[in-house]
């Protein structure tokens, strides 16, 4: 059964709005969580993540925030750009050792 | 400094032959990984190694042996191929999962199984 989901397979967003990707989860002894992009024909690139003693952590132009409550975190990137069509995956670790992605969002930035 | 390498890109196999796909990193990173990617799944870790001569399995690890004989170079096997191991597969390395999560992937090989 899927542990980590990201129910939107694609979203398409116009170039410098805002793109807010989410991501839901159903293990609450989840200790950390990740964002990777992914080009096509490349490996999946690190982007952000936050801990769960966090509720929210900022990087330049994206921004991850956490509701532990909700099992939910969402991956926001203002101001959307053309380069950031890619796919997105969350991913969540239990002990570190294992970790355990969503399905990936593919965003399209429209110029 | 090429950081996570795979070999090979591609590859065609028949049902029951056997194959070895090779990752590489130069990173002297102490975790590494194999993942498989399928329409519709993600990514789902089929073993890992945090060392040198260990490996553990991950959550899909039937059908695959790996080895970890030396610390950059880490081998995922198909020792009789089927059709569902038809796949991408990517390699990953991380320095420590104390310190950092963050893991490094490989470009990926992508295998048909035919």
């Amino acid at each position: 059964d899927q542990q980590v989901k990201q129910n939107s397979p694609s979203l398409s967003v116009q170039e410098g709005r805002i793109s807010i990707l989410n991501c839901d989860y159903t293990n609450s002894m989840f200790d950390y969580f990740l964002w990777y992009k992914k080009y096509p024909a490349e490996g999946p690139t690190f982007l952000i993540s936050i801990s769960s003693i966090k509720d929210k952590n900022e990087d330049g132009r994206f921004t991850v925030f956490l509701n532990k409550s909700a099992k939910h975190l969402s991956l926001h990137i203002v101001p959307s750009q053309p380069g950031d069509s890619a796919v997105y995956f969350c991913a969540a670790t239990l002990i570190s050792n294992q970790f355990y992605f969503g399905t990936g969002t593919s965003l399209t930035v429209i110029p | 400094n090429a950081g996570v390498t795979q070999t090979p890109k591609f590859r065609v196999l028949k049902t029951g032959q056997s194959m070895t796909l090779l990752c590489a990193q130069d990173m002297n990173h102490e975790y590494m990984y194999w993942y498989r990617q399928d329409p519709g799944m993600g990514l789902r870790l089929i073993h890992y190694s945090v060392g040198e001569g260990t490996t553990a399995k991950g959550e899909v690890p039937d059908g695959y042996n790996v080895s970890r004989l030396k610390k950059q170079n880490f081998l995922l096997g198909l020792e009789s191929a089927a059709p569902s191991q038809t796949s991408v597969y990517f390699c990953a390395s991380s320095l420590t999962s104390g310190s950092s999560y963050e893991q490094y992937f490989g470009p990926g090989t992508r295998l048909t199984v035919t």
